[in-house]
């Protein structure tokens, strides 16, 4: 079955701290993995997604075949980096839009 | 440019109430879907449409009825709303093609009584 998952509801750390937001999948195959964030009173956006081997506001995402995981990480957490967190999968054979989401982690970065 | 625009923002209905939520979009994009968001639950797909005439079921698409009758409207119809259609709804679209991103609506937060 495909599945993601995001062990840590909730995730609090302070300013200039490094945070690594953890995520999992189960997928046969080559997976497309994506990192969506939904700041407060905004809507949900594309962060970042694997193929691109990118980096987003500090932001990177290794994906590890080996451990089934796309972690999300930055060295240095800054307080406008508090939202909520997704990790999704596309979906095997779906339409590009057909993701599968994780349940969320809500980052919070304290002052 | 608009992009993904959903209407109402707020909306509480009675249960056995029916409702259509409203999605729209002006990218010229193929791909529109319907996202429930529950608290612990992250987002489930509940409906979508690959194009004009075509939408297909996800993974949580019983009491909700959808159409596509052009490629900018995808509206989500509630047939006889229940307490656990509570929730917060996205509607979003993509270009079909490699790695394009979704892009996601304001959301709809509804409410059943």
């Amino acid at each position: 079955a495909q599945r993601v998952t995001q062990p840590e509801k909730l995730l609090s750390v302070f300013k200039g701290a490094p945070v690594e937001l953890k995520c999992n999948y189960s997928y046969s195959g080559s997976p497309e993995l994506f990192w969506y964030v939904q700041y407060s009173r905004q809507r949900l956006q594309l962060l970042l997604r694997h193929i691109s081997r990118e980096s987003i506001k500090g932001f990177t995402a290794d994906l590890n075949k080996g451990e089934t995981s796309f972690h999300l990480k930055k060295p240095f957490a800054q307080e406008e980096d508090s939202a909520m967190y997704y990790c999704a999968l596309k979906k095997y054979g779906g339409s590009q839009g057909n993701l599968i989401f994780g349940k969320g982690t809500k980052l919070s970065v304290k002052p | 440019n608009a992009g993904v625009t959903q209407t109402p923002k707020f909306q509480v209905l009675k249960t056995g109430q029916s409702m259509t939520l409203q999605c729209a979009q002006d990218m010229n994009h193929e791909y529109m879907s319907w996202y429930r968001q529950d608290p612990g639950m992250g987002l489930r797909l509940i409906h979508y449409s690959v194009g004009a005439g075509i939408t297909d079921q996800g993974e949580v698409p019983n009491g909700y009825n959808v159409s596509r009758s052009t490629t900018e409207d995808f509206p989500l119809r509630l047939l006889s709303a229940a307490p656990s259609q509570t929730s917060v709804y996205f509607c979003a679209s993509t270009r079909e093609g490699y790695n394009s991103p979704l892009h996601f609506g304001n959301g709809t937060r509804l409410t059943v009584t």
